[in-house]
Formats: structure tokens, C-alpha cells, sequence
């Protein structure tokens, strides 16, 4: 089955700076990678997402690439703010039945 | 976007009792929903996958006879913890797909406590 590995666990930024998450998955037929935002006690949001025909996507303040070769797609977030603080999680679909597999998260702290 | 609810938000219960949470979908229909369980700072693991109309998929090391899962009509799926333990506290998250080649929606979760 697929296996999505996500670094860093935790990540600490300053307001303004960028921040850059990476996962690797294994599962060469996955084809849809969408990376969640979850605050404590909530649901999880799509915050963007990314197809197996496009290399990258952008959307306002964040953006996604994905190296289909290598498996591994980034989440990049520009001009951090206080409010992007969360743990935030890719995720692989292979297709069969929208399965997704997800990464093992990471915690963004964006400081003052 | 789809609008996915979940009801209800949390329950305390007494260890050996059942605990039905209900997953809906609230502006599409779904013959598939997802019903992952989340336990503190950890990530979402996959439980099952109900099937509208079929018996439900449950992944490995999940126990089919613990977790019932109903899949009733194309908006409502039910997952039944039956004889809850302490062990079994956590968060309790259903998703949908919001159509083809569309993403999942998730429910607002079910935080599950057993005494």
C-alpha cells in the first residue's frame, strides 16, 4: 500500500518568512496530493491540491509542487502570518475509491 | 464547497456501553465516506471505508466486530463503537468525496471519551 512520509514534524518561522514542507510518497499510481490545514479540535481544510498531470500550482500565498519522478510534492507558504500556525498534512490518493493516505503532519509556529 | 457534518461532536461515555456517530453529507450525495480515528498530535489513520448499499473495508488491524459501520443511504454512514474501552478515546473524523475527481470533505470529528 501507499506510504507518505512528511517533514519536518515541526517547523518554526518568523512572521514574514516562508515555510516549506515536504513529503515523499511511494506508491507510483497515486495521482492526487492534497495537503490539509487542521487547527486543535477541528476538521482538517483543503487548503490546496495538486494533480499527477501538474507540476506545480499556486494559490495566492501558497503553493504546491510535485516531482512525479523523484514522489515527492512540497507545500510552500510565503509571507507567513499568525493565523497560518496549524498542523498541516499531505496526503496521496491512488485513485481507488479516493483513498487517501496521509502524512504524519507537521506543526507550524509562525512567531511575532 | 461540500459540507460534510457530523453529529454528535463529542460524547462521554461509561466503558462496555455503545456509541453511534452519525457522518452526513450535507449538499451532495456520497457512496463513499471515510471514517478515520485521530489520537493526540498524531495523524489521521484510515478506519474503514463505507460503501453505500455494500459492506464496509476495513483496513488491517481494525477490528470489523468493534467498529460496525452502516452505510444506510447516499448521504448518511454510521460507525458504532460497540463495548467502548478507555482505549478507544480519540477523535472520530468522517470524509466524503465531494464528487468525481473532486477532493474529500471532512466532517467536523467526534471527540470520544470512555470512562
Amino acid at each position: 500500500g501507499e506510504n507518505v512520509e512528511q517533514h519536518p514534524s515541526t517547523l518554526s518561522v518568523q512572521e514574514g518568512d516562508s515555510a516549506v514542507i515536504k513529503c515523499t510518497y511511494s506508491d507510483s499510481a497515486s495521482n492526487y496530493f492534497p495537503w490539509y490545514k487542521q487547527e486543535l479540535g477541528k476538521r482538517p481544510q483543503l487548503i490546496i491540491d495538486i494533480r499527477s498531470n501538474v507540476g506545480e500550482k499556486k494559490d495566492q500565498r501558497i503553493a504546491v509542487t510535485l516531482n512525479k519522478t523523484a514522489k515527492h510534492f512540497s507545500l510552500h507558504i510565503t509571507e507567513t502570518q499568525p493565523e497560518d500556525s496549524a498542523v498541516y498534512f499531505c496526503a496521496a490518493d491512488t485513485g481507488t475509491a479516493s483513498k487517501l493516505t496521509f502524512g504524519t503532519g507537521t506543526r507550524l509556529q509562525v512567531t511575532l | 464547497g461540500a459540507v460534510v457534518s457530523q453529529h454528535p461532536s463529542w460524547v462521554i461515555c461509561k466503558s462496555g456501553t455503545s456509541v453511534k456517530i452519525e457522518c452526513r453529507s450535507l449538499d451532495f450525495q456520497a457512496t463513499t465516506m471515510f471514517w478515520y480515528r485521530q489520537f493526540p498530535k498524531q495523524s489521521l489513520m484510515l478506519m474503514a471505508t463505507s460503501n453505500e448499499g455494500s459492506k464496509a473495508t476495513y483496513e488491517q488491524g481494525v477490528e470489523k466486530d468493534k467498529f460496525l459501520i452502516n452505510h444506510a443511504s447516499l448521504t448518511l454512514s454510521t460507525l458504532t463503537v460497540t463495548s467502548a474501552h478507555p482505549e478507544d478515546s480519540s477523535f472520530y473524523i468522517c470524509s466524503a468525496p465531494g464528487g468525481r475527481a473532486k477532493p474529500q470533505y471532512f466532517g467536523p470529528g467526534t471527540r470520544l471519551t470512555v470512562l
